[in-house]
């Protein structure tokens, strides 16, 4: 199976600060790789589909970037609303997802 | 808009068996694969398989192949999940996707005696 490495797990950032998760696959996935947004007692929402591809309705200060094993997401300018856990998950084969990073406000 | 609406929480007993509904409006479930994923109580999330309604093909992850049975029902625009032989490490979240877009708003399952 194809692990996937998130980092940081935790990560603490302040209101308007540029923010980067990473998540770093144990092979090549190809760009397969969508980016989640959980928030506490609800369903995760996806927020960037194969690498770069912002879903409908998502802020455009959420984007998303890599190749090969490494991927980014990005929030240009953090917003109180961001608090959340992030997850990647790869659907190159074998589907699996990171095991996340909770993103807090400073 | 695509919408997921979930079966209700279910405590069963260590043993037996539970089968989860998830039923799509807004669509129809044809147009997507319909995936299942779990999470335990403050843990992450596993994949654990997905159908493809259109002709009942699976595919499933190594460990939950013989825990977790997905079923589609094309009339009803629903999509099933059956977990076998029940134990505590089953006590989790479980929540259906239309191919890992939209997602239904979760069932809590607990087992216990």
């Amino acid at each position: 199976d194809i692990q996937m490495t998130q980092s940081p797990s935790v990560l603490s950032a302040s209101v308007g600060d540029r923010v980067t998760l990473n998540c770093k696959a144990s092979q090549n996935i190809n760009k397969y790789l969508n980016w989640y947004q959980q928030k506490l007692g609800e369903a995760p929402k996806l927020l960037i589909y194969n690498t770069n591809n912002l879903q409908t309705g998502i802020p455009s200060r959420f984007s998303g970037s890599g190749s090969g094993t490494d991927y980014t997401l990005t929030i240009s300018s953090l917003q109180p609303e961001d608090v959340a856990t992030y997850f990647c998950f790869q659907h190159n084969s074998c589907l699996t997802f990171g095991s996340g990073t909770k993103l807090e406000i400073k | 808009e695509v919408q997921l609406q979930q079966s209700g929480a279910e405590l069963v007993r260590p043993g037996t068996s539970v089968k989860l509904s998830c039923k799509v409006s807004g669509d129809t479930i044809t147009a997507y694969y319909m995936h299942f994923v779990k999470q335990r109580p403050g843990q992450g999330l596993e994949w654990i398989g997905r159908i493809d309604p259109e002709d009942d093909s699976t595919k499933y992850a190594e460990k939950f192949k013989n825990k977790a049975t997905l079923t589609a029902d094309t009339s009803s625009n629903t999509a099933y999940l059956k977990l076998s032989s029940l134990t505590s490490e089953d006590t989790a979240t479980y929540f259906c996707t239309t191919g890992m877009a939209h997602w239904g708003q979760g069932v809590m399952v607990t087992v216990s005696s």
